[in-house]
């Protein structure tokens, strides 16, 4: 069965950088895009970007560009997020998510997040 | 962006009794060259991540109890539990994945 198992949660003053870590197991890693989706305590779903794992191309939500990195390591099957210059409201549970795409004559199309990591805590505060 | 909004914000509905959740995007999730509505739903609990229920609108995900329907069409949805069961409170979202993606407010689902 599909397993997506996150690092555990991190503390970081504000200014630093934190890499938090997305193992998935179950299925042919590179053959499924890797979303990641933070939510901020009591609040809502904020998608952040993709990674292809086959290619390591990226797309970030405009609101994080210039600050977050997504990469994976093929051989371990494990994507990563790292997000710099963290503020305290960068203060959320981060996960990771299996997307489900499909192509037609516009390309590539995206669908819904089937599949969720159990979150990573990521607290920021002086 | 698409803004997504959800109603209400919470209810409370008696075990049995019907649940009705409502979305709305701000532009029309319909892509017409194949009349699918580029809209999910999921449910999450305290302390857990996200779970798929309805994809396509309508399109119930594997495993889903079939008391849980989605309806609608454009701008305007409805996740629907027909008969409420203790497990299903939780915080429920719609998501466009019409252009990129987003999600709504959620809604909170109470026992009364």
């Amino acid at each position: 069965q599909v397993q997506l198992v996150q690092s555990g949660a991190e503390v970081k003053k504000p200014g630093a950088s934190v890499k938090v870590s997305c193992k998935a197991s179950g299925y042919t890693f590179t053959g499924y895009y890797m979303h990641w989706v933070r939510q901020a305590p009591g609040q809502g779903l904020e998608w952040m970007g993709w990674i292809n794992p086959n290619s390591g191309g990226t797309n970030y939500a405009q609101k994080f560009q210039g600050r977050v990195t997504m990469t994976r390591d093929t051989s371990i099957s494990t994507a990563y997020m790292e997000l710099s210059r963290l503020r305290s409201d960068d203060t959320a549970v981060y996960y990771c998510a299996r997307g489900r795409y499909y192509y037609d004559s516009s390309g590539l199309i995206f669908t819904d997040f089937q599949h969720w990591g159990q979150g990573t805590l990521v607290t920021v505060s002086s | 962006d698409i803004v997504m909004t959800q109603s209400p914000d919470s209810l409370a509905v008696s075990l049995g009794e019907r649940a009705t959740i409502n979305c709305k995007s701000s532009q029309s999730v319909l892509y017409s060259s194949n009349n699918k509505n580029y809209l999910a739903w999921y449910q999450q609990k305290p302390g857990q991540p996200p779970k798929l229920l309805i994809y396509w609108a309508s399109t119930r995900e594997s495993g889903v109890p079939d008391r849980f329907s989605g309806s609608g069409s454009g701008t305007d949805f409805t996740l629907t539990i027909s008969s409420l069961q203790a497990e299903d409170v939780a915080v429920y979202y719609c998501q466009q994945y019409y252009s990129s993606f987003t999600f709504g407010p959620g809604t909170k689902v109470d026992i009364k």
